[in-house]
């Protein structure tokens, strides 16, 4: 068990709609970071934040976007879903400075299937 | 644009033997890299890593080389055991990326017993 919790481990919904991916990073971590994998293809970063700012932003679509609350979660909203949208998504943390070399902890991931 | 690659997908090793996964990177910016295990219905876990300045790493079973004139970066696993079947993914970074990482697709370890 990593100490990373993500909720739901499992989704599905059409096309068009608007989904929330939760995730509890680890006691006392202060960064989150949230990966995508496509099937048959590596992890791709999305984005991190950082003691509840942005700390770094990857190829991360205009339909979605994050935040990381006071108490540490932090939420992956996906909106205007489609097809290409279905993936695991990863939570991971990391602390207490949210830099280089910083070991990620994962969680065990939301599998989102978009119908 | 696949930065790392993988390019074996699946692996099947004998148990006691060594199971060699490799990983060949294009972007000479990266100078830190890491290997992560992962198990079904779980997320990866940290496995073992090595910094560009060095050519080797050993943890227990687990050594990593690194090629940097080849841009090429292999995990051996000696003896191999059913337990390390998981898949591998091989990830990279540079300094000015923080501490975001750069995955590979990950290569599927079968240790048959």
């Amino acid at each position: 068990d990593s100490g990373v919790t993500q909720t739901p481990k499992h989704l599905i919904t059409a096309t068009g709609q608007r989904v929330t991916l939760r995730c509890s990073p680890r006691s006392g971590d202060l960064s989150v970071y949230w990966y995508q994998q496509s099937l048959d293809q590596g992890l791709q970063f999305l984005i991190q934040y950082y003691n509840g700012e942005e700390r770094a932003k990857g190829n991360i679509l205009e339909r979605f976007s994050a935040q990381q609350f006071p108490d540490l979660h932090s939420e992956l909203n996906l909106s205007s879903l489609e097809l290409g949208d279905s993936a695991l998504y990863f939570c991971a943390s990391s602390g207490p400075t949210g830099r280089r070399g910083e070991k990620l902890f994962f969680g065990s991931g939301t599998q989102l299937s978009v119908l | 644009d696949q930065q790392v690659k993988q390019n074996s997908p699946s692996l099947s090793v004998q148990e006691g033997r060594i199971s060699i996964l490799n990983c060949d990177y294009t972007n000479s910016m990266f100078d830190y890299f890491l290997w992560y295990k992962k198990y079904p219905a779980e997320g990866p876990t940290f496995l073992i890593s090595i910094s560009s300045i060095k050519d080797k790493n050993e943890d227990g079973r687990f050594t990593v080389f690194l090629n940097k004139s080849a841009k090429h970066l292999s995990l051996h696993i000696v003896p191999s055991q059913p337990g390390d079947s998981a898949v591998y993914f091989c990830a990279a970074s540079y300094m000015e990326y923080g501490n975001k990482l750069v995955f590979g697709a990950g290569t599927i370890l079968r240790v048959k017993s």
